[in-house]
């Protein structure tokens, strides 16, 4: 089974912090994702990384890095955290192989900046 | 922007009830994939249609393409509590990326 796992369920920052959250895939994909998703605003696509060193811009960059030494980990860096990136912050990946486009996700890091 | 809107937005049904939702756009899609997501956890892939008119059958979810492949439906028959969950429809917009509908979010009651 392919597994996506987060670092943290829950995490807890002040506004102005800077805040990481790392993905690990075992499945050896190709493609990673993050997304947060908002009630009302359903999933938005944060940056995308196509391969080891790559990434690009997904729908709603503003205020978030991320970062892609290794195949199987993809992290999202929040700079300098504020109150309306309280969000559910999901990852995904995908392989390349084959013509299915099935995302697997992670089960998620709710993050609340106070 | 391609955008996907499902509806019902919010659905409550007794057991047993039958159920449709939909996911319209006005842009074509390659593909497009059904997910159930549970409280708590990430999306699950259901189901990936491709071709227009297409008619997926997965034990009680009838999933159908239409034509043009701008739209799609999934049907429930005979609803079940394990049923519950946000399902969320999401179009290939891309060599890689996917784009979501916002979800429609169901609850069976016992």
């Amino acid at each position: 089974d392919v597994k996506v796992t987060q670092s943290s369920r829950y995490l807890v920052k002040r506004t102005g912090e800077k805040v990481f959250l790392e993905c690990v895939q075992d499945m050896d994909h190709e493609n990673m994702f993050w997304y947060r998703q908002d009630p009302g605003l359903g999933l938005r696509l944060i940056y995308f990384s196509y391969d080891v060193k790559m990434k690009e811009k997904g729908d709603i960059p503003e205020g978030y890095s991320v970062s892609r030494e290794k195949k199987e980990r993809f992290s999202l860096i929040l700079e300098s955290a504020s109150t309306n990136q309280t969000s559910m912050y999901l990852c995904a990946s995908r392989t390349t192989s084959g013509s299915s486009y099935e995302q697997y996700f992670g089960p998620g890091t709710r993050l609340t900046v106070t | 922007t391609q955008l996907l809107e499902q509806s019902p937005q919010f659905l409550s049904i007794q057991e047993g009830e039958n159920l449709t939702v939909y996911c319209n756009s006005s842009s074509v899609f390659s593909s497009l994939q059904w997910y159930r997501q549970e409280p708590g956890e990430g999306p699950v892939l259901l189901v990936t249609v491709v071709t227009g008119g297409e008619v997926k059958k997965l034990k009680r979810l009838t999933f159908q393409f239409g034509d043009a492949r701008k739209d799609s439906s999934l049907h429930i028959t005979a609803a079940q509590p394990g049923d519950t969950g946000l399902y969320l429809c999401a179009g290939r917009t891309g060599s890689y990326q996917l784009t979501f509908g916002k979800g429609t979010k169901l609850s069976v009651i016992p």
